[in-house]
């Protein structure tokens, strides 16, 4: 069986703070990928980025960044200088088209 | 391209009532599912279907019939709603690879907020 945990269920922080999004994983599969998805207030899953088993190449784009490191079973993903706009709802996500979701994390930004 | 689209977006049934809630995708994805997100516990998979004809369940599948008879479409049956079935339903599609480009994200429709009293 797969599993996917975010233990953080809210992070409150203030504008132009960096915030860090833990995701620890569990699976037995040896070829996996690994998702982030947002869902702001408005409640549409939007895609961020899917990693894959064998790319263990941490990955920038903007002020985000994702951290995977297959030795701790670890998908972290870091919001640099944190805006407002970046308040929503965290997934982290484990498989291949059949996915198995985190609990997710509330992030809210205070201006 | 529509993407995935869902119907209905909102959903009030009595307990006991039965209905369908729609989903089709316009994308020639091969797989599809069916999600159920309550407070806390993310996103659940009820069903999926790796092409037409195909179905098979996933975590939480019990109350809950699908089936597939076209790519396109993947609607999602409730036998006799029951309060716990209260959610938001996300249908989604996906695909393993198309042109060179590796897929297996998912694309999910808005999503149907049903409320069973």
């Amino acid at each position: 069986a797969q599993k996917v945990t975010q233990a953080q269920t809210e992070i409150s922080v203030v504008e132009k703070e960096d915030v860090t999004l833990d995701c620890v994983y569990e699976t037995r599969d040896t070829t996996y990928y690994l998702f982030w998805y947002k869902q702001p207030p408005s409640g549409e899953l939007v895609f961020l980025i899917r990693r894959n088993s064998f790319d263990e190449q941490n990955e920038i784009s903007g002020r985000y960044s994702w951290n995977f490191q297959k030795s701790t079973s670890s998908f972290n993903f870091t919001i640099t200088a944190s805006q407002v706009v970046d308040s929503a709802v965290y997934f982290c996500a484990l498989g291949r088209n059949m996915l198995t979701f985190g609990g997710g994390t509330r992030l809210m930004v205070k201006p | 391209n529509a993407g995935v689209t869902q119907t209905p977006k909102f959903q009030v049934l009595k307990t006991g009532q039965s209905m369908t809630l729609q989903c089709a995708q316009d994308m020639n994805h091969e797989y599809m599912s069916w999600y159920r997100q309550d407070p806390g516990m993310g996103l659940r998979l009820i069903h999926y279907s790796v092409g037409a004809g195909i179905t098979d369940q996933g975590e939480v599948p019990n109350g809950y019939n699908v089936s597939r008879s076209t790519t396109e479409d993947f609607p999602l049956r409730l036998l006799s709603a029951a309060p716990s079935q209260t959610s938001v339903y996300f249908c989604a599609s996906s695909y393993t690879s198309a042109r060179g480009r590796v897929g297996y994200e998912q694309y999910f429709g808005p999503g149907t907020r049903l409320t069973v009293t």
